[in-house]
């Protein structure tokens, strides 16, 4: 079966541009969620859906992220503008109602 | 409020054993322990659950204690794989907002040498 799949794997862009990262979560799970992975700050909880909803993004650093879940099988992270602190491994996880979160390759981001 | 683990790293030898502790400040549903590897995904190992039983998976167990707020992670007979971050990964509650809603750790360096 495949895993939670995540787009891109690496992305180096400009401070200021917009980066949107990607998510394919695995198939029949109803939650999803977005982690950043710092040296500083570990990883830490962004947002987590519930069958497409967002039920807690006090995790978001601030109004330059947002993050949607069109259907049960996308989800997109976004930041704009982007800015060098912002460079961080991004993850998403998905689980079924269940206890075990499974979590994809990570998207690793630099801005510079 | 992110659980506090301990050590912070470890350095075996084959064969040695290890235990690896995770303690918080609130009142725990269930703790998670996964292992991330440099440059990949965080791995799950296994999952405690308030009022279960202290789990196992091949020479990794773990055990949880509700009364404390702590689980602590054991290895035994260390091989070579079990080099990596350790991070458990603690929730509130079981259902609504809180299910899944997991507070990691600050992760535990364990490496083990020939």
């Amino acid at each position: 079966d495949a895993g939670v799949i995540q787009s891109p794997r690496h992305e180096v862009t400009e401070m200021g541009q917009e980066v949107t990262l990607r998510c394919k979560p695995i198939s029949g799970h109803d939650y999803l969620f977005w982690y950043r992975q710092t040296m500083m700050r570990g990883l830490e909880l962004l947002i987590y859906f519930n069958n497409n909803v967002p039920i807690d993004d006090s995790g978001m650093p601030e109004d330059r992220f947002s993050a949607k879940m069109p259907n049960a099988s996308f989800s997109t992270l976004k930041i704009q503008p982007s800015e060098p602190r912002d460079s961080a491994v991004y993850f998403c996880a998905s689980t079924y109602s269940g206890n075990t979160i499974y979590f994809g390759e990570g998207s690793w981001l630099t801005v510079v | 409020q992110q659980p506090v683990q301990s050590p912070q790293a470890v350095i075996l030898r084959e064969g040695e054993d290890a235990v690896i502790n995770c303690s918080s400040s609130k009142a725990l549903y269930s703790v998670h322990w996964y292992r991330q590897k440099h440059g990949e995904a965080p791995v799950f190992l296994m999952i405690l659950l308030k009022g279960g039983e202290q789990k196992g998976h091949e020479k990794i167990s773990a055990s949880f204690n509700e009364k404390k707020q702590q689980s602590s992670l054991y290895l035994t007979a260390s091989q070579l794989s079990y080099s990596g971050t350790y991070f458990c990964g603690t929730a509130a509650g079981a259902g609504g907002t809180s299910y899944g809603k997991l507070t990691f750790g600050q992760g535990t360096i364990l490496t083990v040498h020939p």
